[in-house]
């Protein structure tokens, strides 16, 4: 099947802390994985994408792991900020190829 | 500004009524993606074309259906309008296929009363 389950669906955590979101997919032959970001209402916007021949990626604040054993890879934001305050969505490459399936996502928010 | 434009921003239409989409991807762009976003929901994937050829199918209604056109433009078309139809629908394009980076655009905003 495709399936992405995307967890927590919400997450509240003070500025400065770390904030970490997970999910798990379903399709074994899914090989890229890309996180967006959607601010209120603005188009979601890619932040950071892993490919199946990695195990994780940094960016500044931000990272991405993958375990493809367990087919579940995780998003981090270190330092948080009230900018990154926003509903992240998780994907998975999955129809062959074709198609991303989406998580259902999870609303960040980060209090002063 | 992504690159890809959608019109009409907002549409209001009637239950049992017709309405266009339609979508113009980044230059240079060979895929165009539509998704379906309701209130409180995450992205649904509707369809991918790729150069004017269908590349995948979500669970689209059989009330809509999609073209991609010589230009690469795309019109995502829905018919028998029902209540639960109201929701923000994406276009997204990428380079070419879907391990690309996809570049969503403004949406449309479709409200059936």
């Amino acid at each position: 099947g495709e399936n992405v389950e995307q967890h927590p669906s919400t997450l509240s955590v003070q500025e400065g802390d770390s904030a970490v979101i997970k999910c798990t997919y379903s399709d074994s032959a899914s090989n890229y994985f890309p996180w967006y970001k959607q601010e209120l209402g603005k188009r979601p916007q890619l932040i950071i994408d892993i490919r199946s021949n990695v195990g994780e990626k940094k960016d500044q604040r931000i990272a991405v792991t993958l375990n493809k054993t367990a087919k579940h890879f995780s998003l981090h934001i270190t330092e948080t900020q009230p900018e990154d305050s926003a509903v992240y969505f998780c994907a998975a490459l999955t129809g062959g190829g074709n198609k991303l399936t989406f998580g259902t996502g999870t609303q960040l928010k980060v209090e002063l | 500004d992504s690159g890809v434009t959608q019109t009409p921003k907002h549409l209001i239409t009637a239950t049992g009524q017709r309405v266009t989409l339609r979508c113009s991807p980044r230059s240079g762009d060979l895929s165009v993606y539509w998704y379906q976003q309701s209130l409180d929901q995450g992205l649904q994937f509707l369809i991918h074309y790729y150069n004017g050829e269908e590349r995948a199918k979500g669970n689209i209604l059989e009330r809509f259906s999609a073209q991609q056109f010589p230009d690469l433009h795309s019109e995502l078309n829905l018919s028998s309008l029902e209540l639960g139809d109201s929701a923000l629908y994406f276009c997204a394009s990428s380079v070419s296929g879907a391990y690309n980076e996809q570049f969503f655009g403004p949406g449309t905003r479709l409200t059936v009363l």
